[in-house]
């Protein structure tokens, strides 16, 4: 089985602050993704990367960074967290960027409010 | 016109009844589609893929895919209140990276 696993499952930060999120695989796959999560807007793409050091913007990229520097770990940075940013942060992995039948799984989930 | 379709809901059916949830798709390269379950305050989980027209069984779940009309749907028998969740559904273009494109979900309320 696919395993993803988040760093935290609730944060709470300050204003200001920089944050770090942390996703790991343990399926060797290429492809990793974050999203975020609110009610009534649904899933948005944040950042998503097909390869080690290889990351590309998503729907909503301002405001976050994202660090790939091992195949397994996948981490979003909020460089200085502003309360608009509380919310449900999910990470995704997915084998491959080429396979088009393969299918996302996602982590726990982090629950991240800023104050 | 988004991508990706669906009814945000909330639909409610009655338990034993058919849950039927809809999806449409805005591009034709689409090649494969994905329905996720998601209950309150936790993630995702996969359900079903379909990738050729027709319907493809699992269990009390059956997916639907139409091509031609762009349309995907999930039925859901003998619903249980168990099954009460936000139903996502998804869509892989090969030429994006390998990134889903995720409709707003559909709430489903299944009455005891």
């Amino acid at each position: 089985d696919v395993k993803v696993t988040q760093s935290s499952r609730y944060l709470v930060k300050r204003t200001g602050e920089k944050v770090f999120l942390e996703c790991v695989q343990d399926m060797d796959h290429e492809n990793m993704f974050w999203y975020r999560q609110d009610p009534g807007l649904g899933l948005r793409l944040i950042y998503f990367s097909y390869d080690v050091k290889m990351k590309e913007k998503g729907d909503i990229p301002e405001g976050y960074s994202v660090s790939r520097e091992k195949k397994e770990r996948f981490s979003l940075i909020l460089e200085s967290a502003s309360t608009n940013q509380t919310s449900m942060y999910l990470c995704a992995s997915r084998r491959s960027h080429r396979g088009w039948a393969d299918t996302q799984y996602f982590g726990p989930g982090t629950r991240l409010t800023v104050l | 016109q988004k991508e990706v379709e669906q009814n945000s809901g909330p639909l409610s059916v009655p338990e034993g009844a058919i849950a039927s949830l809809n999806c449409t798709y805005s591009d034709r390269v689409s090649q494969s589609f994905f329905w996720y379950r998601q209950y309150s305050g936790k993630s995702p989980e996969l359900i079903m893929s379909i990738y050729s027209n027709g319907d493809k069984e699992d269990g009390r779940f059956t997916a639907q895919l139409n091509k031609a009309s762009q349309y995907v749907s999930l039925l859901i028998r003998d619903s249980q209140p168990s099954d009460s969740a936000t139903y996502l559904c998804a869509v892989n273009k090969d030429n994006q990276g390998g990134k889903l494109i995720f409709g707003q979900g559909t709430e489903l309320s299944v009455k005891p």
